[in-house]
This record gives structure tokens, sequence and C-alpha cells, in this order.
């Protein structure tokens, strides 16, 4: 079945560890984003890639780095994680230009 | 900075009442689209909207792309509970590369 998936779906940590955020398709997409999201808020983006190698950064300044080694595969690294960056991490893949999202991943940093 | 404002920013109403919520930008979008995210969720594509003056219907949802391709509309026939969460309009400012709008949270009452 075609589907986005994101892990884990939850996350508490403490401050200054290193976390990576995964995000998996099935869809084949060149496509893929990470947005963050404030509860109930707008989404800004952080992160996208147009294929295999390609990363650029979004308009929301972030310390995170994400990786294109696969198709599939746009995982989301922060090294060293700040209560600052509590918040919803949301992934997306597309074909064309619809984006189709994943569930989540709602960090908590204490 | 390009903006997407979105309004109304909450709108609370009784099952089967009638609503329109705004989306505007002084921006020119090549597409526009619109979400609903239930909480702990990702958005969910509604529609997509390329042609200015374009109208589109979904079931209870109508879908309007302004003549400029600045704004949008989505008006709701008869609400239903099920039409409850956050409304998100998202419009491409460069190829495959979008923003998203303030969101309009909408509670229907039973």
């Amino acid at each position: 079945e075609a589907d986005i998936y994101q892990t884990p779906r939850y996350l508490v940590i403490g401050t200054g560890k290193k976390i990576t955020l995964e995000c998996s398709q099935t869809m084949g997409h060149d496509k893929m984003y990470w947005y963050q999201q404030d509860p109930g808020m707008e989404l800004h983006l952080i992160h996208y890639s147009y294929g295999v190698n390609s990363t650029e950064k979004g308009d929301l300044s972030s310390e995170s780095t994400v990786s294109r080694i696969r198709t599939e595969h746009f995982p989301l690294t922060l090294e060293s994680a700040r209560p600052s960056h509590t918040s919803q991490y949301l992934c997306a893949s597309s074909e064309s230009i619809s984006l189709f999202f994943g569930p989540g991943t709602r960090l908590t940093v204490l | 900075t390009q903006l997407l404002e979105q309004s109304p920013q909450f709108l609370s109403i009784q099952e089967g009442e009638n609503l329109t919520v705004y989306c505007n930008s002084s921006s020119v979008f090549s597409s526009l689209q619109w979400y609903r995210q239930e909480p702990g969720e990702g958005p969910v594509l509604l529609v997509t909207v390329v042609t200015g003056g374009e109208v589109k219907k979904l079931k209870r949802l109508t879908f309007q792309f302004g003549d400029a391709r600045k704004d949008s509309s989505l008006h709701i026939t008869a609400a239903q509970t099920g039409d409850t969460g956050l409304y998100l309009c998202a419009g491409e400012i460069s190829t495959y590369k979008y923003i998203f709008g303030t969101g309009t949270r909408l509670k229907v009452l039973a």
C-alpha cells in the first residue's frame, strides 16, 4: 500500500541529545519535504529535496540537517536538541503539485 | 516575506450552518491547495486549483481560486460535526515549493 511513514510518533528527550526523525514513503515520489508546526498553527518549511543527493534549506531557519541517499528515505537530524526545538515535525512527499503528509513526530525537549 | 493570511482564525458554528473561509496574499501562485488537519495527524489534501477563477466542488465543499491567482475561498454548505478540524491553504510560490496559510480552526457543534 502506497503511504508515507514517520517514526517515532512521539519523542521526549533531554537537552543536548542527538536525535534522528525518520521519514519513508513507498510511492516513489522524487520530492520530499520537512515542515515544522506548532500546535494548531501554520506549517513552516525547514528542508526539501527534489531527488537523491539533493537537499535545500527552507524558509524557516533550522539547526537540523537532512540527507537523501535513497528516494524513499528522508531523515532529519538534530545534533544537539534544545527546548526551542519542541514542536511537531511533518514529513511530506510529492510527485506533482499536491503534497502527501505523514502523521508527524511530536518532539518535546526538556 | 510572502504571507498567506487566512480568515477567520477561529470559527465555531452549529451543525447545518454555512460558512466561508478565506485565504489571501499579495503574491501570485501557480497553484493553490486546501488541506484539513485533525489533531495529532498530518494535513490531508482536499483540493488543488490551478486556473484563475476556477471553481471546484467536493460534495458540500466549494473551492474558488481568485481571478488573479492571489486568493482563494472555501465554502461549506450545511456543516456537519465531521467537518471539524484545522483548514490550511497552501500556495505554490515556485516550482514544487509551497507556503502555508495561517490556518482556520473550525468547530461544528451538534
